[in-house]
């Protein structure tokens, strides 16, 4: 079975622009959560969808947006971007989406902002 | 979900085992208590999980303490690819959803 992809694995953007982050899941994979990871602030949540809908969200701005799609490839978003979104984004996805199941993670996409 | 506590860091020799400490002293009945890890360059990878008893698969062993406020990562034989952060984190099976939330972990450091 092939793993947890992300495209792309690397973008530079400049402040103010918007990017947009896909992430396509084990197949069978219902469930995709989405995090940002920072030398400052370490792995945080930012949402989860399951079955097209947003189940949880982490405490993010607005900014930062995504979705789900019937296939269960997901996509975030995050608009006027800022110095301080300079990250690694990590997608992972799980079978079932409820405790105690295991996650498998993509690889992440590095964004750099400038 | 409640909090863990790791060691910052902890250094091993290769082929010897290693014993990754996690202190979770609110943890709930409710609360599974899961191991990732983070190689350099990659996506977090699942380890291991359990809830009360001692847990075992091919890449590690989970000791439960029986008041459940600690629990122990074990490698058996450690090898330089088990270089990694561990994260030690607790999943309240109540609660749906995939959340996870992840702390600082501890940087296994493998000498050859």
């Amino acid at each position: 079975k092939a793993g947890v992809t992300q495209t792309p694995r690397y973008l530079i953007k400049t402040r103010g622009q918007q990017v947009t982050l896909s992430c396509s899941p084990i197949s069978g994979h219902r469930s995709v959560s989405w995090y940002q990871q920072t030398p400052g602030q370490g792995l945080q949540f930012l949402f989860e969808y399951f079955s097209e809908t947003q189940r949880n969200k982490g405490n993010f701005p607005g900014r930062f947006s995504g979705r789900q799609f019937s296939n269960s490839r997901s996509e975030m978003n995050v608009s006027t971007l800022e110095l301080g979104d300079s990250a690694l984004y990590l997608c992972a996805s799980s079978s079932l989406g409820e405790a105690p199941y295991e996650q498998y993670f993509g690889p992440g996409t590095r964004l750099t902002v400038t | 979900d409640a909090k863990t506590t790791q060691p910052n860091s902890m250094e091993s020799n290769e082929e010897e085992p290693v014993h990754l400490p996690c202190n979770h002293s609110t943890i709930s009945g409710t609360d599974y208590i899961h191991w990732y890890r983070q190689l350099p360059s990659q996506g977090p990878e699942y380890v291991i999980h359990g809830l009360t008893s001692n847990v075992n698969n091919r890449m590690a062993s989970l000791a439960i303490a029986e008041d459940r406020k600690s629990s122990t990562l074990i490698l058996h034989r450690a090898t330089l690819r088990d270089a990694a952060v561990y994260y030690c984190i607790l999943r309240d099976k109540e609660t749906s959803g995939s959340r996870l939330t992840f702390g600082e972990g501890t940087q296994l450091t493998v000498n050859p």
